[in-house]
């Protein structure tokens, strides 16, 4: 049972658009959620994080959405550069951030 | 990857030897986490410690496999008697006590023959 949800294993962005990535999840006592991106044959690394508390986070061109209600989230990503092209992990924790689900990842391609 | 060190990054292993990996988190962060990834999927909770813990194995096979992190020294995910579908990348996290954010490093790739 997926707790954590990415329903698209791909997407692809032109240079310079925006790229939405989406996240659900079942469990209503998560609290707080974090994005990762991995590149190939390197460990995840740490990108934005949001309480529960807040609907917006927003870091440079990162900038990630809670719907607590839809229990969803979004990470936006503007302008999309080649270089974001990775796989983006969602995580969310119910025990203030003790303990991390993953979703499946999303394989991100921005083409030039 | 921010300071945390895997050794070895890439372990190949015949049917039936023990695999040992190394994790050694970032000074001053004394919660360890282990996850694995299958190929194509994404990451898999294993075993949470602290210092000289184990606060949460629920996601590590009762079998085979075991995680220590010592007062001194990296943390340790133990597997013995490895079986082909141990075969993944096995990474381990790093954070500090009362922030969330953990930080992950390179990953062992661990191939069983």
């Amino acid at each position: 049972d997926q707790q954590v949800k990415q329903n698209s294993p791909s997407l692809s962005v032109q240079e310079g658009r925006i790229s939405i990535l989406n996240c659900d999840y079942t469990n209503s006592m998560f609290d707080y959620f974090l994005w990762y991106k991995k590149y190939p044959a390197e460990g995840p690394t740490f990108l934005i994080s949001i309480s529960s508390i807040k609907d917006k986070n927003e870091d440079g061109r990162f900038t990630v959405f809670l719907n607590k209600s839809a229990k969803h989230l979004s990470l936006h990503i503007v302008p999309s550069q080649p270089g974001d092209s990775a796989v983006y992990f969602c995580a969310a924790s119910d025990n203030y951030g003790q303990n991390f689900v993953f979703g499946p990842g999303t394989r991100l391609s921005v083409l030039p | 990857n921010a300071g945390v060190m895997q050794n070895p990054r890439h372990l190949v292993r015949r049917r039936g030897q023990e695999a040992r990996l190394r994790c050694s988190p970032m000074k001053g962060h004394s919660h360890v986490y282990w996850y694995r990834q299958l190929p194509e999927e994404g990451l898999k909770f294993m075993v949470y410690l602290q210092k000289e813990n184990i606060i949460d194995e629920s996601g590590m096979p009762k079998e085979r496999f075991s995680a220590e992190f010592p007062k001194e020294g990296p943390s340790i995910l133990r597997i013995q008697q490895v079986v082909r579908g141990d075969s993944a990348a096995y990474f381990c996290a790093g954070r500090r006590e009362a922030q969330e954010t953990q930080y992950f490093g390179p990953g062992t790739r661990l191939l069983v023959l």
